[in-house]
C-alpha cells in the first residue's frame, strides 16, 4: 500500500481555513486518496475520496496535485467542532484491501476560538 | 437511514475470558469490517466478511476471530483475553468492500478493557 506522510499536528482559527497536507509521493495510478477524521473517542468519520480530480462535498473540499504525489483537505470555515485527528489513506484495488483502510498516524488539527 | 451500530459500548473482562462483540452494519451494506485502535500502534484492521465468509484478514493473532450472518450483522470475538487487548474496536460496513470508490462507514465503537 502506498505509505502517507502527513504533519502530526496543526493549529487552526476558527473561521478560517483549515488546510491538512498529506504526501503520498509512491501513489500508483489507480489508488485512491481518502480523507477520514476521528474526533475524541468516536469512530472515524468519512469527509472525501478522490483520483485525480479536485473534489468538493458539504464537509471539504480535496486538491490532488497533477503528479498525485501529494494532497491537501481544505476545511473552508474551520469551527471548534472539527478539531480532531484528520487520517489521509491511500487505498489500492485489488483483493488485498478488500473492506481494509490503512490508518497512520494521522494529523491533529487544534481548532483555536 | 440508521448507521452501523456497536453493541455493548463498554465491557469490562478479566485475563483469560473471552468476548463477544456485535455489529449491525448499514440497511443494504453487505460488507463489515473491523479494527483495533490502542495509543500505541493506533487503528489496525483485523478481518473483513462479506456474504458470511471472511474474505480479508490483518496480522492477527487465532485468538481473534469473527462471524457474518445472513443478515450482514457480524460478530467478533476474542478468546483468552490478554491485557494488551483492551481498546477501542470498531466495525465499519461498506456496501460490497471490494471497490477503492466503496466508502466505509463506522460505528461509535466497543471500549474493551480487560484487567
Amino acid at each position: 500500500d502506498a505509505k502517507t506522510t502527513q504533519p502530526p499536528s496543526m493549529d487552526c482559527a476558527e473561521g478560517r481555513a483549515a488546510n491538512l497536507p498529506c504526501n503520498h509521493s509512491t501513489i500508483s495510478g489507480n489508488e485512491y486518496v481518502y480523507w477520514y477524521r476521528q474526533i475524541h473517542s468516536q469512530g472515524p468519520q468519512y469527509i472525501i475520496h478522490g483520483l485525480k480530480n479536485n473534489e468538493t462535498n458539504e464537509m471539504a473540499s480535496l486538491i490532488i496535485t497533477e503528479d498525485r504525489k501529494s494532497s491537501t483537505l481544505i476545511l473552508p470555515h474551520a469551527t471548534l467542532r472539527d478539531t480532531a485527528v484528520y487520517y489521509c489513506i491511500v487505498r489500492p484495488p485489488g483483493s488485498t484491501s478488500y473492506g481494509k483502510l490503512t490508518f497512520g498516524q494521522g494529523t491533529i488539527l487544534t481548532v483555536h476560538p | 437511514k440508521a448507521g452501523v451500530t456497536q453493541t455493548p459500548r463498554y465491557l469490562i473482562k478479566t485475563r483469560g475470558q473471552q468476548v463477544t462483540l456485535s455489529c449491525s452494519p448499514i440497511s443494504g451494506h453487505r460488507s463489515v469490517s473491523w479494527y483495533q485502535q490502542t495509543p500505541g500502534q493506533g487503528l489496525q484492521f483485523l478481518f473483513e466478511y462479506f456474504s458470511e465468509t471472511q474474505r480479508n484478514k490483518g496480522n492477527f493473532p487465532g485468538r481473534f476471530s469473527g462471524r457474518q450472518f445472513s443478515n450482514s450483522r457480524s460478530e467478533m470475538n476474542v478468546s483468552t483475553l490478554e491485557l494488551g487487548d483492551s481498546a477501542l474496536y470498531l466495525c465499519a460496513s461498506s456496501l460490497a468492500g471490494d471497490r477503492p470508490t466503496d466508502t466505509q462507514y463506522f460505528g461509535p465503537g466497543t471500549r474493551l478493557t480487560v484487567l
